[in-house]
């Protein structure tokens, strides 16, 4: 069964870090790109990074950029999000979602996992 | 702000074809991926490419694109398309970026 799983929400204060990670399983995970997209109480998708399947190619929101790091080990069929300096406004559902492709660029997310809370409150 | 605009809402009688649109200018260079969103349930896509259904998706979805606009298209909708509709593409850098959504109420 093609599978993504999430884990390392919490609740965490502003300015502090937190490091999620998304095991997957059921694919030849080194294959294809991998994303995060995240989802505010309420509120619409947005993407927040994607990484390509050798790592060579990633690409981050704006609204991450410099804060967030995204990572791969194809050997673990791990991908992970170091999100620092955490604000308020990153409070949201986290998914892990697979790409139809390899790269960053031009794929759709045909897998998505169901995703880990992360709430920025003091 | 999205640089892909979507209607907040749209409501379909049982039975009945609706279109969701997508507006933006990324739209003339890629195609739209559409998801299916149900309360409390992660996203599902549902057409990619220039219309390409994942399996197990029914034939009754189908997408479309005319110059700055993408669609979706539900040919006799059901009970159980009620849900938020995203569209998504590239933005002007060339990252991935979703529309607003759009609540489908079938009536």
């Amino acid at each position: 069964e093609v599978q993504l799983v999430e884990s390392g929400g919490g609740l965490v204060q502003p300015g502090r870090s937190l490091r999620l990670s998304c095991a997957a399983s059921g694919f030849t995970f080194d294959d294809y790109a991998m994303h995060w997209v995240r989802q505010a109480p309420g509120k619409g998708l947005e993407w927040v990074s994607g990484i390509s399947w050798n790592s060579g190619s990633i690409g981050y929101a704006d609204s991450v950029k410099g804060r967030f790091t995204i990572s791969r080990d194809n050997a673990k069929n791990s991908l992970y999000l170091q999100m620092n300096s955490l604000r308020a406004e990153d409070t949201a559902l986290y998914y892990c979602a697979k790409d139809t492709g390899a790269g960053v660029v031009g794929g759709a997310f045909d897998i998505w996992g169901q995703g880990t809370m992360v709430t920025v409150s003091s | 702000s999205s640089e892909l605009t979507q209607d907040p809402a749209v409501s379909v009688a049982l039975g009945q074809t609706v279109r969701i649109t997508c507006q933006g200018d990324s739209l003339r260079s890629y195609y739209a991926s559409w998801y299916q969103q149900k309360p409390g349930q992660a996203p599902v896509l549902v057409i990619y490419g220039k219309n390409n259904r994942p399996s197990g998706i029914p034939d009754r979805f189908s997408g479309s694109s005319s110059g700055n606009t993408a669609s979706l298209t539900i040919t006799g909708a059901q009970a159980e398309d009620e849900a938020d509709y995203y569209c998504n593409s590239r933005d002007s850098s060339g990252n991935p970026v979703f529309g607003g959504g759009t609540k489908l109420t079938v009536l």
